[in-house]
């Protein structure tokens, strides 16, 4: 069974500039996830889709992030403008649902950004 | 206060040995509970997941969880230096928080042969 898969797996921007992230979850998987991971730090939610509804999107910076998951599979992560302080890898994560065992989330490889 | 707590280590263990990481969670309502292991460079991957107190053993590691002590803990028997990552302990809070989860900071695991 194919894993999460996130593109790119690397993307070095200048400030200002737009940057685009894509995510396809596990197969049958209804529920994903953005996250942002700093260095040395936890993975902390961006937004969260249950199939395709933003269930949860109170921790993305609307002012410049925003998040699309049109048909209830893959999904689009957007920020614009870049800003300095968006440095850090995007993980992307899925499972099959909310509660218990259906909760438990798989990662995609990620994409860290660097903004110069 | 953090929501997950987990000692930064680096925790140094020799080969062989007994790995034992700690996490405490401060919403006593937490439901569910995720040891995910992370190598340098790469994303979280899941390791071991519990949901009831007591121990739970998937061959090499045994997660164990304390409800009332607001404690999980992950032990990794006969430690390799394959096993040397950062761990990371990720608590569900439960229906009231949209059952997101919650993660530590982690903890950096290093296995010397």
């Amino acid at each position: 069974e194919a894993g999460v898969v996130q593109s790119p797996r690397y993307k070095i921007i200048e400030k200002k500039q737009p940057v685009a992230f894509w995510c396809n979850p596990i197969s049958g998987h209804n529920t994903l996830y953005w996250y942002l991971q700093n260095l040395g730090q936890g993975p902390e939610l961006l937004i969260r889709y249950e199939n395709e509804e933003a269930v949860d999107d109170s921790q993305l910076p609307k002012d410049r992030f925003s998040a699309e998951r049109l048909k209830g599979v893959d999904s689009t992560l957007k920020i614009q403008p870049a800003e300095l302080g968006d440095s850090a890898v995007y993980l992307c994560a899925s499972s099959l649902g909310q509660g218990g065992p259906n909760n438990e989330q798989f990662f995609g490889p990620g994409t860290r950004l660097t903004v110069l | 206060q953090k929501e997950v707590e987990q000692n930064s280590g680096p925790l140094s263990v020799p080969e062989g040995a007994i790995a034992s990481l700690n996490c405490t969670y401060s919403d006593r309502v937490s439901q569910s509970f995720f040891w995910y292991r992370q190598y340098s460079g790469k994303s979280p991957e899941l390791i071991m997941s519990i949901y009831s107190n007591g121990d739970k053993e998937d061959g090499r590691f045994t997660a164990q969880l304390n409800k009332a002590s607001q404690y999980v803990s992950l032990l990794i028997r006969d430690s390799q230096p394959s096993d040397s990552a950062t761990y990371l302990c990720a608590v569900n809070p439960g229906r009231k928080y949209g059952n997101k989860l919650v993660f530590g900071a982690g903890t950096i695991l290093r296995v010397k042969s």
